[in-house]
């Protein structure tokens, strides 16, 4: 696709359930980047992948979150057993290699909601 | 580690004038990059404009163009001739200059809302 495609565009799940929530970045763009967006605030980073390892998983918040990004292509963030404070907007972002110089590119965002 | 401050929750400004959105950072790195994004109510991050800590000057893009003061570490955004389109959430955010370096610090963000 032309932009960086994610979904579900929204989710409402009760607590203690698992979502997975996926990300297909631009066609050629290596490097893979999620963020949460809480209600008022600013983006907190998450976990990027360039290819399919990780080289940085250092913002996923605790062991229920974890990514996988298989083929180079497509990513999925899965959060286990949710929690009420897991409720957010998660958006995702690719660019054509990782690096600093390098201007990412994001999704709508996923917004999910735990009951 | 970086951080980045937006010192104003909201601003507002009247069409085609000028407004200007501040944001301050911290870091010990000599080089890095600085982004201003836009998030309109469609959720989806849009790149303003981007600085390189080592250009002076100032970066513009069209309406847009910023006051990159790097020793004040200041890097404030003006947009001129302020439309309806541009009213949007304002993020500012850092990256750091080393080559493996991929995560974007954001600020806390601007709320502009542009009155016709």
């Amino acid at each position: 696709g032309a932009g960086v495609s994610q979904s579900p565009s929204n989710k409402v799940t009760e607590k203690g359930k698992d979502v997975e929530l996926r990300c297909d970045p631009i066609s050629g763009h290596t490097a893979l980047y999620w963020y949460r967006q809480s209600l008022g605030q600013g983006l907190e980073f998450l976990i990027y992948f360039q290819g399919n390892s990780a080289p940085d998983k250092s913002g996923l918040p605790s062991d229920r979150f974890s990514a996988e990004r298989t083929g180079g292509s497509v990513s999925t963030l899965t959060i286990q057993r949710t929690q009420q404070e897991d409720s957010a907007v998660y958006l995702c972002a690719s660019s054509l290699v990782a690096g600093s110089n390098q201007p990412q590119h994001f999704g709508d965002g996923t917004r999910l909601s735990i009951l | 580690a970086q951080t980045v401050t937006q010192s104003q929750p909201e601003m507002s400004v009247q069409e085609a004038e000028t407004v200007t959105l501040s944001c301050t950072y911290d870091t010990s790195e000599s080089d890095y990059y600085l982004f201003w994004y836009k998030q309109p109510p469609s959720r989806q991050m849009i790149l303003v404009i981007r600085q390189e800590a080592y250009k002076q000057q100032n970066a513009t893009e069209n309406r847009f163009s910023v006051n990159f003061q790097k020793a004040a570490k200041s890097f404030s955004l003006k947009i001129s001739d302020s439309q309806l389109g541009d009213a949007a959430m304002y993020f500012c955010a850092y990256n750091t200059g080393e080559t493996s370096g991929s995560r974007l610090t954001f600020g806390e963000g601007t709320q502009l809302t542009v009155n016709p």
